[in-house]
């Protein structure tokens, strides 16, 4: 099977853009979970959304928001941006269980 | 507030020798999962513990799930530079229904 997927690998944006992240997620997986990884603050919890609805959510400012798709693509926005956005946003997608089986991740550098 | 923390943070060790990673929280959990990440990628699932006391092994690496389901190790056994990375635990079945990381431990094995 073909991994997870995200696009852009890499992006910079400016302070005050938006910016939006996809996610394939493995076939046949209708979870998709999206983090955000800082050298700081470690791997964060975003939101998990399975079946189009989001299941959970982190705690982030309402800035970040994400959708899934009919068929299990995901993509999540990030509006306003600020300095302190720039991270790894890493996609995982999951079987019927906890666990996550990661995209390579989109690198934001916010300027 | 569910936590995992990881120790030691840092190890940089020479090739050849063993080490040993703990991941403990005062929390019970269904499952503890383990990952590796390299610089640049998304973190891979290294193996998933769901029972008291379990003990798995994937080739130079075993995995220990504490027998009240709070705690975990990792040890490896003569490291090789290959084995390079940031570790990460993660404890899944939590009350509040997310995969909670822990800090993550980045390892160094210098030829």
């Amino acid at each position: 099977k073909a991994g997870v997927t995200q696009t852009p690998r890499y992006l910079i944006k400016t302070r005050g853009q938006q910016v939006t992240l996809s996610c394939s997620p493995i076939s046949g997986h209708r979870s998709v979970s999206w983090y955000q990884q800082t050298p700081g603050q470690g791997l964060q919890f975003l939101f998990e959304y399975f079946s189009e609805t989001q299941r959970n959510k982190g705690n982030f400012p309402g800035r970040f928001s994400g959708r899934q798709f009919s068929n299990s693509r995901s993509e999540m926005n990030v509006s306003t941006l600020e300095l302190g956005d720039s991270a790894l946003y890493l996609c995982a997608s999951s079987p019927p269980s906890y666990e996550q089986y990661f995209g390579p991740g989109t690198r934001l550098t916010v300027t | 507030t569910q936590l995992l923390e990881q120790s030691p943070q840092f190890l940089s060790i020479q090739e050849g020798e063993n080490l040993t990673v703990y991941c403990n929280s005062s929390s019970v959990f269904s499952s503890l999962q383990w990952y590796r990440q390299e610089p640049g990628e998304g973190p891979v699932l290294l193996v998933t513990v769901v029972t008291g006391g379990e003990v798995k092994k994937l080739k130079r690496l075993t995995f220990q799930f504490g027998d009240a389901r709070k705690d975990s190790s990792l040890h490896i056994t003569a490291a090789q530079p290959g084995d390079t990375g940031l570790y990460l635990c993660a404890g899944a079945g939590g009350n509040t229904g997310k995969l909670i990381f822990g800090q993550g431990t980045t390892l160094q094995v210098k030829p």
